[in-house]
């Protein structure tokens, strides 16, 4: 069962930042925090995971609070092709993923 | 090159019949999963398989069987399809625990 809580739904405009938010007060200190996103009919693609320490990849960054119950995705500069449901996930044995319902982010022009 | 690919893509069959879905990395990855993403869009984990062994098994009813001939493919076979069984499944494969998974582009299946 997913142990994260993600708003249903966001929009963001296109070349702002796109601020997405996860609850997981739950979290264990052995899990990680994995994002993924689906655009339509596609399989789900990576963007990003960590553990403590903020990440930052060439598609995201991902902060964590220091008390790890909550984390916020941030894709710099919003693009149309970013329209997608995006997946928080914490889960400790690797890629064994409850995926939640995710949060639908529109990227508006 | 596709790094994880599923065939067939779309399955449209009858209840009763057993189909199987197939499913190939070329990423070298050590581990291999099926996912099932229901009509409301739920993606839950079914099988997971490191090194050709299962490691995980989700309850699933005993009609759907991974099979992993090698380290590279993981297929699914479904015996007796049931209108419930419609969905999309997915295969992924990554190459350690932790690690980014990689998913195919799914197989539509709809039984009638």
């Amino acid at each position: 069962d997913a142990k994260t809580t993600q708003p249903p739904s966001m929009d963001c405009a296109e070349g702002r930042a796109a601020n997405l938010p996860c609850n997981h007060s739950t979290i264990s200190g052995n899990e990680y925090v994995y994002w993924y996103r689906q655009i339509h009919s596609q399989g789900p693609q990576y963007i990003i995971h960590g553990l403590k320490n903020n990440e930052t990849n060439e598609m995201a960054s991902l902060i964590i609070t220091e008390d790890r119950k909550s984390s916020t995705l941030i894709l710099p500069h919003a693009t149309l092709r970013d329209t997608a449901v995006y997946y928080c996930i914490v889960s400790s044995a690797g890629n064994q993923f409850y995926f939640g319902t995710g949060t639908s982010l529109t990227v508006i022009p | 090159d596709t790094a994880v690919s599923q065939t067939p893509k779309y399955l449209v069959t009858q209840m009763g019949n057993d189909k199987s879905i197939k499913c190939e990395q070329n990423l070298g990855h050590d581990t291999m999963y099926w996912y099932k993403q229901d009509s409301k869009k739920f993606l839950k984990i079914m099988f997971s398989y490191n090194n050709k062994e299962l490691i995980i098994n989700e309850t699933v009813p005993n009609r759907f069987s991974p099979k992993s001939p090698d380290k590279a493919h993981l297929n699914l076979h479904i015996n007796s399809l049931e209108l419930g069984d419609s969905a999309v499944y997915f295969c992924a494969s990554s190459r350690i625990q932790r690690d980014e998974a990689f998913f195919g582009q799914g197989t539509r299946l709809t039984v009638v």
